[in-house]
């Protein structure tokens, strides 16, 4: 059990394009939704958390209108990074936590390039 | 502030045993995970500590210490396939994780 998906794994897109990103629990009822990036050989940096049904929390220094973030239902989030940047290149990985203090089951990730 | 403090990268030979130390400065605290990545990929569950102590699970042991802010991951009859990041992550008081670079561990035969 909980199991996270994300879609697409991979996606090369233009400057200027936006790309979404969504992440769904598949065997349980997410109630809060992480979005994290990840730089090669760097830890992980929360970008937002999103509680279904309520705006997403962005961490300092993460430009809400170029990543917004949907947490419309239990089980579904995404992620849209608006006018894509070469700069917005890197690993996008998601994860999901059903109560407080559970763990947060991650989705694969999504390397996102832009061109 | 918060800080994770966990060695940077660390050797071991196929078979043996290795520890992962970790320590760490948050505001608040409910607990601390550990967790497995590999390279280009999602990090992966391996323990939660809560209390004080050892937990042990198959191959992977993890210990907690809250009065030291301590915590160390166990692997025993290492495997190349263990071959990957190790990252510590304690949960502070808002339920956040806070995450250090971790510990990329590099197993030879």
């Amino acid at each position: 059990g909980a199991v996270v998906s994300q879609h697409p794994s991979r996606v090369i897109c233009k400057s200027g394009t936006s790309v979404k990103i969504e992440c769904r629990s598949l065997d349980f009822q997410a109630t809060t939704m992480f979005w994290y990036r990840q730089f090669p050989k760097k830890s992980l940096m929360l970008m937002a958390t999103s509680n279904e049904g309520s705006k997403a929390t962005y961490e300092q220094g993460v430009e809400k209108d170029k990543f917004l973030i949907n947490h419309a239902s239990l089980t579904l989030s995404t992620l849209t990074v608006t006018s894509a940047h070469p700069e917005d290149s890197s690993f996008y990985i998601c994860s999901a936590r059903e109560r407080e203090a559970d763990e947060q089951y991650f989705g694969p990730g999504t390397r996102l390039t832009v061109t | 502030g918060q800080n994770i403090d966990q060695p940077t990268e660390m050797t071991a030979t196929e078979g043996a045993i290795v520890q992962i130390n970790c320590t760490y400065q948050t505001s608040g605290f409910n607990g601390l995970f550990w967790y497995q990545q590999h390279a280009g990929e999602a990090p992966t569950f391996l323990s939660y500590n809560v209390l004080d102590g050892l937990e042990e699970k198959g191959r992977f042991s993890s210990f907690l210490s809250r009065s030291k802010g301590y915590s160390y991951l166990l692997l025993k009859e290492l495997q190349m396939k263990d071959s990957a990041s190790y990252l510590c992550a304690p949960l502070d008081s808002n339920y956040q994780l806070i995450w250090g670079a971790g510990t990329k561990l590099i197993i030879k035969p």
